[in-house]
C-alpha cells in the first residue's frame, strides 16, 4: 500500500504570492490533517478534513485554508504569503477512526523569500 | 486548548546508557499520548502510543509511562544505540486526528 505523498516537495516563493500544496493520503484512509513545522514554533496543527468537510481548525490566520476532494485528496492554500510562513509543511492520514496513528507524509518544505 | 511542554530539549547519552523525555499536558480529557521519532531531513514516524486506560507500555527497548493525576507521561528508551540519534516528539490529543505535539527533544547518542 503506498504511503502518504505531498507534492511538490520543494517550493520558493516570493512574499505576497499565494502557494497551493497538495496531499494524498493513503488509499482508504478519509481523514487529512496538516501540520506546520519551524524551528521556533514546532509542529502546531493547521486543520483537518474528513469526508469533504474541515472538522478541526488550529490557531493559524485566514490566510491558511484547505480543501478536500471526493477522493479524499487534500489541497491546502496559504495567500499572501509572509517570510515567517517559511516552513516544512507536514500531511498525516488515518482511516478516520479514533485511537489510529496518524500516517505522515514527506513533506513540502516551503521558502518565502 | 491543549498544551504540551517536553523536556529537555537536548538529550546527550553515552551509547547503551538509558535516556528518558518527560512532557506534561494541561487538558485532563486528552486520552491519546503519541510519540513521534523525526530523524534529520525525513518525516516524524510513531514509535509508541499510550491510551489513558493505561499507566504503561513497552515495546523492546522502548517504554512509555502515563501519570494521569499528575498529567505527564513520559519515554524511555533503554541500552541507546547511535542509531537512536533523532529529534522526539510527545503529542497529546482528545481526537486523534488533532495532534498538539511539544516543542521536542534532539536526543543524541554517542558512540
Amino acid at each position: 500500500k503506498a504511503g502518504v505523498t505531498q507534492t511538490p516537495r520543494y517550493l520558493i516563493k516570493t512574499r505576497g504570492q499565494q502557494v497551493t500544496l497538495s496531499c494524498s493520503p493513503i488509499s482508504g484512509h478519509r481523514s487529512v490533517s496538516w501540520y506546520q513545522q519551524t524551528p521556533g514554533q514546532g509542529l502546531q496543527f493547521l486543520f483537518e478534513y474528513f469526508s469533504e468537510t474541515q472538522r478541526n481548525k488550529g490557531n493559524f490566520p485566514g490566510r491558511f485554508s484547505g480543501r478536500q476532494f471526493s477522493n479524499s485528496r487534500s489541497e491546502m492554500n496559504v495567500s499572501t504569503l509572509e517570510l515567517g510562513d517559511s516552513a516544512l509543511y507536514l500531511c498525516a492520514s488515518l482511516p478516520g477512526q479514533s485511537y489510529n496513528e496518524q500516517f505522515f507524509g514527506p513533506g513540502t518544505r516551503l521558502t518565502v523569500l | 486548548g491543549e498544551n504540551v511542554e517536553q523536556h529537555p530539549s537536548t538529550l546527550s547519552v553515552q551509547e547503551g546508557d538509558s535516556a528518558v523525555i518527560k512532557c506534561t499536558y494541561s487538558d485532563s480529557a486528552s486520552n491519546y499520548f503519541p510519540w513521534y521519532k523525526q530523524e534529520l531531513g525525513k518525516r516524524p514516524q510513531l514509535i509508541i502510543d499510550i491510551r489513558s486506560n493505561v499507566g504503561e507500555k513497552k515495546d523492546q527497548r522502548i517504554a512509555v509511562t502515563l501519570n494521569k493525576t499528575a498529567k505527564h507521561f513520559s519515554l524511555h528508551i533503554t541500552e541507546t544505540q547511535p542509531e537512536d540519534s533523532a529529534v522526539y516528539f510527545c503529542a497529546a490529543t482528545l481526537m486523534s486526528n488533532m495532534l498538539t505535539f511539544g516543542g521536542g527533544t534532539r536526543l543524541m547518542v554517542k558512540p
